[in-house]
């Protein structure tokens, strides 16, 4: 069945330093990958999206780059500041599915530091 | 425009009573899931809606917990009984047919003592 791998957090960052969070799957077929980020206290919201391969998503100064040779689409910020700490999930929808169930990944913890 | 609106936002309850958790979908989202997220984990689906429909509740321990979605718009979560380990944050999500992605509601916090 189709999974999602991220890197264990909590990842801890001083501001302005880069980000990376990795993030691989596994899919049966062609999936939709995507970004989701939960602040303290709220619900998951979504971050950036990808849809077909080398496509880049990007948003609020995060990106991802869908790699299917690779299967993965890591998450990367070149500053990141105080207010993005927060847990980020890694999820793929497969395009066969109808209902655009999602995967998700365990979730990564964020804390940056002032 | 309202997001997905979740009530309550925490519940408290002893184990072996009932407890329900509500969710009102985006206008025009004809797709509606209910996910469980456990302490540390992702969200896990239990039970996906097209419209009125349960089209996918594989996942849903159907001896304790039910679901409906009268007319297609909002719909409820029921378990009954409750047991410990259904401690956890219900998360209600919706969307439509494309792959724009789903939208969350800010979930429902159950505790379970």
């Amino acid at each position: 069945g189709d999974s999602v791998t991220q890197m264990e957090g909590p990842v801890t960052l001083s501001e302005e330093a880069f980000l990376t969070i990795n993030c691989t799957y596994t899919a049966t077929g062609y999936p939709s990958l995507f970004w989701y980020v939960q602040y303290p206290g709220e619900g998951l919201q979504l971050l950036l999206k990808a849809t077909k391969a080398d496509d880049k998503g990007s948003n609020k100064g995060f990106e991802a780059t869908y790699r299917k040779e690779t299967t993965s689409f890591h998450l990367e910020k070149g500053s990141v500041q105080v207010s993005d700490s927060a847990v980020y999930f890694c999820a793929l929808s497969e395009r066969y599915n109808a209902g655009n169930m999602l995967t998700f990944g365990g979730g990564t913890r964020l804390m940056v530091k002032p | 425009e309202a997001g997905v609106v979740q009530s309550p936002r925490y519940k408290i309850i002893e184990k072996k009573q009932p407890v329900a958790f509500w969710c009102n979908p985006i206008s025009g989202h004809n797709t509606l899931y209910w996910y469980r997220q456990n302490l540390g984990q992702g969200p896990e689906l239990l039970i996906r809606y097209e419209n009125e429909e349960a089209v996918d509740d594989s996942q849903l321990p159907k001896d304790r917990f039910s679901a409906e979605r009268l007319k297609g718009v909002d719909s409820t979560l029921k378990i009954q009984p409750a047991e410990l380990g259904d401690s956890a944050v219900y998360l209600c999500a919706t969307g439509t047919s494309g792959v724009g992605g789903q939208f969350f509601g800010p979930g429902t916090r159950l505790t379970v003592l």
